[in-house]
């Protein structure tokens, strides 16, 4: 079966640039996406890769997609405090149910 | 973008009496999703809408039941509510074969 793993905390000083990774298994997901979870909230998706792509900018994020080893990451650069939270990634097929990490929490010191 | 609203925000009810935890959509996604979040977990699939067609997972409790009576409409009834089911539920909904999934903000289910 599908299985997506995370680390599972990472510490950056404001203003660095912050790098989660994320490794999958399923060699047919068609896409995979971060979602962003705060504290009590549900997820909000932050960006998402098409398998066919190996790198997608949107502002301050950049996802990196290396399809060969399975492995998806996503740069947060000038990291503020308020992207602290829980990043989950997540890999699945175009009107598939999606398969989630068990999410990396992001701390950001002042 | 699309509006999956979900209510309460949170819920408290008590050890084996019946709860309905209600999630509705504004842009006719015909794919609608429960997830279940326990805390520092991942979000695990309870079941999931194609139109009408329901689908369950093979690993979801049978008393965890789901009812969509329109497109817009979805809900999720806990029948006999254990401790162990406390927990963040999360809807989804996603149109067709669009690859994008959106969520609401959860209800944050208690067990008393």
């Amino acid at each position: 079966g599908e299985d997506v793993e995370q680390s599972l905390f990472l510490s950056v000083r404001e203003g660095d640039s912050s790098v989660i990774n994320c490794t999958y298994t399923d060699s047919s997901s068609t896409y995979l996406y971060w979602y962003k979870q705060e504290p009590g909230a549900g997820l909000q998706l932050l960006t998402y890769i098409f398998s066919n792509m190996d790198m997608k900018q949107d502002q301050r994020l950049t996802v990196l997609l290396n399809k060969k080893d399975k492995h998806l990451s996503l740069r947060i650069a000038d990291t503020q405090t308020g992207d602290s939270a829980i990043y989950f990634c997540a890999e699945g097929a175009a009107g598939n149910k999606l398969t989630f990490g068990g999410g990396t929490r992001v701390l950001v010191k002042p | 973008d699309a509006m999956v609203i979900q209510n309460p925000r949170y819920q408290v009810t008590q050890f084996g009496k019946p709860v309905t935890l209600s999630c509705s959509q504004t842009l006719n996604h015909n794919v609608m999703y429960w997830y279940q979040q326990k805390s520092s977990q991942a979000p695990k699939l309870l079941f999931h809408y194609y139109d009408k067609d329901f689908n369950n997972e093979a690993d979801t409790p049978d008393n965890f039941q789901s009812r969509r009576p329109n497109t817009s409409f979805c809900f999720l009834d806990i029948r006999s509510p254990g401790l162990g089911d406390a927990a963040m539920y999360l809807c989804a909904g996603r149109n067709g074969l669009q690859e994008k999934l959106f969520f609401g903000s959860g209800t944050q289910l208690s067990v008393l």
